[in-house]
C-alpha cells in the first residue's frame, strides 16, 4: 500500500495501555477539531471532533481534550488494541467543512 | 455501500502531459474536497467544493484545476503536470451540516 510518511514521530505503547497522542494547532480562530486516523494503504478516517467552545468530549474508547490557552489538542485512547495501530492526524477547521489545515501526524504503535 | 471513489488509483506520467483524477460520493454530500500528501507535511487541502459550481482555493492550488458540474462528481485536474506534483492524493466529502469528512482510498501519483 501507499507510504504515509517516513519521519513521523512514533508512540509505541503497551497492548492494553491508555495512549495519548498530542497536537499542537495554528489559529486560535479555528472553530472545529478533528482527529482522524489512517491505516497503511487507506484513506483517513474520521475518529471524533471537537468545537472550540469544549474543553472535552468523549466517544467509544476515545477521548479528545482541547486546551485553547496554549492551542493543544489531544487523543486518548483507553485500552490500546492492535487495531489502533495507525497514523492519527489533528486537523482544524476554521468554517464548517470548508478549509481544513492537517498537522504532520503521528505514527501509534501497539505492541503485543 | 455509501463511498468516495477515485480513479485511477495508481497512475505514472511524464512532465506536461494532461491529466484528470476523478473523485465520485454516492452521499449527496455538498462539500468535496481534494489533499495531497506527502512525507512528513500530512494532508494539505488543494481546493474544495460547497456546492455545484462553487470552489475555492485551499493552501497549495498551484498547478492544478477543478470542476464542479455536478454534485456527486468533483474531478482534479492537472494540466501541465511536474514532478514536485509526485504524490498521494485523496479525494474527501461532508455534509454541510456534518465536519465529519469521508475519504477516498487514495491516488498515487507520479510525475517524471
Amino acid at each position: 500500500g501507499e507510504s504515509v510518511g517516513l519521519h513521523l514521530p512514533t508512540l509505541s505503547v503497551q497492548e492494553g495501555d491508555n495512549s495519548i497522542i498530542n497536537c499542537a494547532y495554528s489559529n486560535s480562530a479555528s472553530d472545529y477539531f478533528i482527529w482522524y486516523k489512517q491505516e497503511s494503504g487507506k484513506g483517513p478516517q474520521f475518529i471524533i471532533d471537537i468545537r472550540s467552545n469544549m474543553d472535552k468530549r468523549q466517544g467509544q474508547r476515545v477521548t479528545v481534550l482541547l486546551n485553547k490557552t496554549v492551542k493543544h489538542l489531544s487523543l486518548q485512547i483507553a485500552a490500546t488494541q492492535p487495531g489502533d495501530s495507525a497514523v492519527y492526524f489533528c486537523a482544524e477547521n476554521l468554517v464548517r467543512g470548508q478549509n481544513f489545515v492537517f498537522g504532520p501526524g503521528t505514527r501509534l504503535s501497539v505492541l503485543p | 455501500e455509501a463511498q468516495v471513489t477515485q480513479n485511477p488509483r495508481y497512475l505514472i506520467t511524464v512532465t506536461g502531459k494532461k491529466l484528470t483524477v476523478t473523485c465520485s460520493q454516492n452521499m449527496n454530500h455538498e462539500y468535496m474536497s481534494w489533499y495531497r500528501q506527502d512525507p512528513g507535511l500530512g494532508l494539505r487541502q488543494i481546493y474544495y467544493s460547497m456546492n455545484v459550481e462553487v470552489t475555492d482555493k485551499g493552501d497549495v492550488p498551484e498547478g492544478y484545476k477543478v470542476s464542479r458540474k455536478e454534485k456527486r462528481n468533483f474531478p482534479l485536474i492537472l494540466e501541465s503536470p511536474s514532478p514536485n506534483q509526485t504524490s498521494l492524493y485523496f479525494c474527501a466529502s461532508s455534509s454541510r451540516t456534518g465536519i465529519e469528512q469521508f475519504f477516498g482510498p487514495g491516488t498515487r501519483l507520479t510525475v517524471l
